[in-house]
């Protein structure tokens, strides 16, 4: 069974604070992704990643940056954290024939961050 | 250019009865796969049904039936026999062959299930 955790299911920060939400998949995944969430909007891609130390700007990267120094673990940066930055932060991955269908995407139970 | 939509913010069903949720998508490319994925409010997002652009038949998974009319560029999920616990947000996706492994989210549908 693929499992994708997520470091904290919620999270409250300051803002200007640097920080980082952490990822892991436990089924050698070669993607990686990770998506904010708010309402009306359905899950917007901030980046991805095919590979390690590899990484890709999705459809909403300003004000973040990710790692992925191994291949299990992607972790995403919110340099300096604004309010416009409170929201569900889900993480996923997928392999070309990683599950019962390709590119499935497995998703971590989500971080809730909220930035005062 | 909106790839998916999905025109239904929220509905309501009466419990035991069926459920249409609405997606629509736009695409050029002639290999694709479409995901609908439920979200209960504990936040995980579960798979529920995929539908391979090639596939000659409507996928169904037990009371989920994915209704897949390919001219019209739509991928309706079809819940039968609704349920309490099916009470939760839906999302239609859809990954296309140029895009590797990336899946483009529709807004979501927010259900809710009556007794």
């Amino acid at each position: 069974d693929v499992k994708v955790t997520q470091s904290s299911r919620y999270l409250v920060k300051r803002t200007g604070e640097k920080v980082f939400l952490e990822c892991v998949q436990d089924m050698d995944h070669e993607n990686m992704f990770w998506y904010r969430q708010d309402p009306g909007l359905g899950l917007r891609l901030i980046y991805f990643s095919y590979d390690v130390k590899m990484k890709e700007k999705g459809d909403i990267p300003e004000g973040y940056s990710v790692s992925r120094e191994k291949k299990e673990r992607f972790s995403l940066i919110l340099e300096s954290a604004s309010t416009n930055q409170t929201s569900m932060y889900l993480c996923a991955s997928s392999a070309p024939l990683g599950g019962e269908h390709p590119y499935e995407q497995y998703f971590g139970p989500g971080t809730r961050l909220t930035v005062t | 250019a909106q790839k998916i939509t999905q025109t239904q913010p929220g509905m309501f069903v009466q419990e035991k009865e069926a459920v249409t949720l609405d997606c629509t998508y736009d695409t050029s490319d002639p290999s694709y796969g479409l995901f609908w994925y439920k979200q209960p409010s504990s936040g995980e997002m579960i798979f529920l049904i995929y539908q391979g652009s090639y596939d000659q038949q409507n996928a169904t998974e037990g009371r989920y039936s994915l209704n897949f009319q390919k001219a019209r560029k739509s991928a309706n999920l079809v819940i039968s026999a609704s349920q309490l616990g099916d009470s939760a947000m839906y999302f239609c996706a859809m990954r296309e062959l140029n895009q590797g492994g990336k899946l483009i989210f529709g807004q979501g549908t927010e259900l809710s299930v009556k007794p």
